[in-house]
């Protein structure tokens, strides 16, 4: 069975511009979480989705949004983009939210120039 | 002060050491808790998941202790290929989700 599932695997953007990610969990899996690991950090949740309603948010400005859709894969949006949002992009899926530990997909990196 | 916070290392250990790392959390919400190990430039994968009366799996021992909001791992029998960084984690469950990764420790063991 295929994994965690996320494209692009690398991504170069500059100042201001958006960008899409997209993440596909494994199958059955209907819950995806979002999140973004700069150098040094641990991955820092952004947020997280179930049967298409979000179940959790973190600390990250409005500039971030995601949706689910019916077949569970979830994008990741980001609006005017700022050279602190370069990082390493983690899409997670488990069954359900609730006490289920998180399979994690390669992320995609993103550079902002 | 991190919500979950972990000692960042690095620990350089011999091979066939005995190794210990702790992490405490401050959300008291917590209910759920996992060791995930990232090697570099990688995604993390689970390690195990964390239960009060404590886990075993292999090599490696999780311990919960609620009272004091801390979780600890024990590797015995280090192996060069336990090298890695290792990633606390603390969930709330029900209703609105929270996931806090610590900063990870990392662990370098040497021949």
């Amino acid at each position: 069975d295929a994994g965690v599932t996320q494209s692009p695997t690398h991504l170069i953007k500059t100042r201001g511009q958006h960008v899409t990610l997209r993440c596909s969990p494994i199958s059955g899996h209907k819950s995806v979480s979002w999140y973004q690991q700069v150098l040094g950090q641990g991955p820092q949740f952004i947020f997280q989705y179930y049967e298409k309603e979000e179940r959790g948010r973190g600390n990250f400005p409005d500039r971030f949004s995601a949706r689910q859709f019916p077949n569970y894969s979830s994008e990741l949006n980001v609006n005017a983009l700022l050279l602190g949002d370069s990082a390493l992009y983690l899409c997670a899926s488990s069954l359900v939210p609730d006490n289920q530990p998180q399979h994690f997909g390669d992320g995609t990196r993103l550079s902002i120039l | 002060r991190k919500e979950v916070e972990q000692d960042p290392g690095p620990f350089n250990v011999p091979e066939g050491a005995t190794v210990a790392f702790n992490c405490t959390y401050s959300n008291s919400a917590s209910q759920s808790f996992f060791w995930y190990r990232q090697d570099c430039r990688k995604e993390p994968k689970l390690l195990m998941s964390v239960y009060s009366s404590g886990n075993e799996d292999g090599r490696f021992t999780a311990q919960l202790n609620r009272a004091s909001q801390y979780i600890s791992l024990l590797i015995r029998d280090s192996k060069l290929s336990d090298s890695a960084t290792y990633l606390c984690v603390a969930a709330n469950s029900g209703g609105y989700q929270k996931v806090t990764f610590g900063t990870g420790t990392k662990l370098q063991v040497i021949p």
